[in-house]
């Protein structure tokens, strides 16, 4: 089955405990991004990555950081996690040939107190 | 850069009855405008999508129109059903480029009334 995958599904940390949220795809699709959503204000990019080694800073930036060392996992890395930072995260993948359609992974629940 | 504006905001309606959702976009050079889906505790999903070479496209039960002078687009949802409730959002991609970022509006809750 063709899917997005992120682990953890939820998590609760403190403030400045470093932690890394994962993503893989099943699809060989090149392109992959992470978005947060926040109440009333929808879906923001933060990072996403052309391929391989490629990354580049979505709307939202900063306090994150990604990496793409292989093509079926981009995983979203918080250093130092704030308060603000609390939010719904998505992964997404879109392939760059045929239909351009992005899929979304199930989201994670972070919670940073 | 690409802003999209989303109404309502909350959207309520008896089953069987029809459901509009309207957007507008401000980037001209967008190009394709997907509809996604967002169950409670689910990632969104995308229901249909339109690129701007064709004005309107109809899956079942439901329908995006676009209007590209206007630079807005609808979705219409016919024969609404209680599992049509969840937020719908709207996205809009500018053509061309390396990102394929989706500019998303801020999302219509709607509920469908047995």
């Amino acid at each position: 089955e063709a899917q997005v995958t992120q682990n953890p599904r939820y998590l609760i940390t403190v403030t400045g405990k470093k932690l890394t949220v994962t993503c893989s795809q099943n699809m060989n699709h090149e392109y992959m991004s992470w978005y947060r959503q926040d109440p009333g204000l929808g879906l923001r990019q933060i990072y996403y990555s052309m391929n391989v080694e490629v990354t580049d800073k979505g709307d939202v930036p900063e306090g994150y950081k990604v990496s793409r060392k292989e093509k079926r996992n981009f995983p979203l890395i918080l250093e130092s996690p704030s308060p603000n930072q609390t939010s719904l995260y998505f992964c997404a993948s879109t392939g760059t040939s045929g239909t351009g359609e992005q899929f979304f992974g199930p989201g994670t629940r972070l919670t940073v107190l | 850069g690409e802003n999209v504006e989303q109404h309502p905001s909350t959207l309520s309606v008896q089953e069987g009855d029809s459901a509009v959702i309207k957007c507008t976009y401000s980037d001209s050079a967008s190009n394709y405008f997907p509809w996604y889906k967002q169950e409670l505790g689910k990632g969104p999903q995308l229901i249909i999508d339109i690129r701007s070479n064709v004005g309107e496209k109809k899956d079942q039960r439901i329908a995006v129109t676009l209007n590209k002078t206007a630079k807005h687009f609808s979705l219409h949802i016919t024969e609404t059903q209680p599992e049509d409730s969840a937020v719908y959002f709207c996205a809009a991609r500018r053509g061309g480029g390396s990102n394929y970022k989706l500019t998303f509006g801020k999302g219509t809750l709607l509920t469908v009334n047995p």
